[in-house]
């Protein structure tokens, strides 16, 4: 069974730009996540994704944003891009909603802000 | 808001066991733990769910105290390939239900032969 595949793995841009990443949950898993991880904040949760519908998000500007479509692929989008927003962005897919399901994760894309 | 994991690191021989520890200040609804190694992705150990229901790996074991909100990871007879970054993550109630998994700061965990 194939993982959680994000795209693209490194993705370099300038201050002002906008990015969007993907993720490709595993087959049947409707539940998706996702995170931005950095040196000095570990983990932490963006939003989460359950039959297209947001169903949390956590605390993080409105530049953030996300959508899921109905093949349960799910899109990241971050408008205006800011120095501090250099992380690795880990995308996550469970059966169901995550509070009860087990999460798998994708390798990340790294994001770098020139 | 997010969970408290000790201790920070932990250096160990390899046979020895650990326990790392997570609280959290709301009532939990689920304790998740993962384990990433450098360069990877995280990793799924356990689920411990309120109400006592559990989901993982059966050697890791782990307990969930809904009265403290804690939890506890075990590590027992450790092996080289438990080296890693221990993480966990709390799922907390809401009025309108579980908020979203928050993680901790995580646990860097070094076995030596």
């Amino acid at each position: 069974k194939a993982g959680v595949t994000q795209t693209p793995r490194y993705l370099i841009k300038t201050r002002g730009q906008q990015v969007t990443l993907s993720c490709s949950p595993i087959s049947g898993h409707r539940s998706v996540s996702w995170y931005q991880q950095t040196p000095g904040q570990g983990l932490q949760f963006l939003f989460e994704y359950f039959s297209e519908t947001q169903r949390n998000k956590g605390n993080f500007p409105g530049r953030f944003s996300g959508r899921q479509f109905s093949n349960s692929r799910s899109e990241m989008n971050v408008s205006t891009l800011e120095l501090g927003d250099s992380a690795l962005y880990l995308c996550a897919s469970s059966l169901g909603p995550t509070g009860n399901q087990p999460q798998h994760f994708g390798d990340g894309t790294r994001l770098s802000i020139l | 808001q997010q969970p408290v994991q000790s201790p920070q690191a932990v250096i160990l021989r390899e046979g020895e066991d650990a326990v790392i520890n997570c609280s959290s200040s709301k009532a939990l609804y689920s304790v998740h733990w993962y384990r990433q190694k450098h360069g990877e992705a995280p990793v799924f150990l356990m689920i411990l769910l309120k109400g006592g229901e559990q989901k993982g790996h059966e050697k890791i074991s782990a307990s969930f105290n809904e009265k403290k909100q804690q939890s506890s990871l075990y590590l027992t007879a450790s092996q080289l390939s438990y080296s890693g970054t221990y993480f966990c993550g709390t799922e907390t109630l809401s009025g309108g239900g579980a908020d979203g998994l928050t993680f901790g700061k995580g646990t860097h965990l070094i076995i030596q032969p």
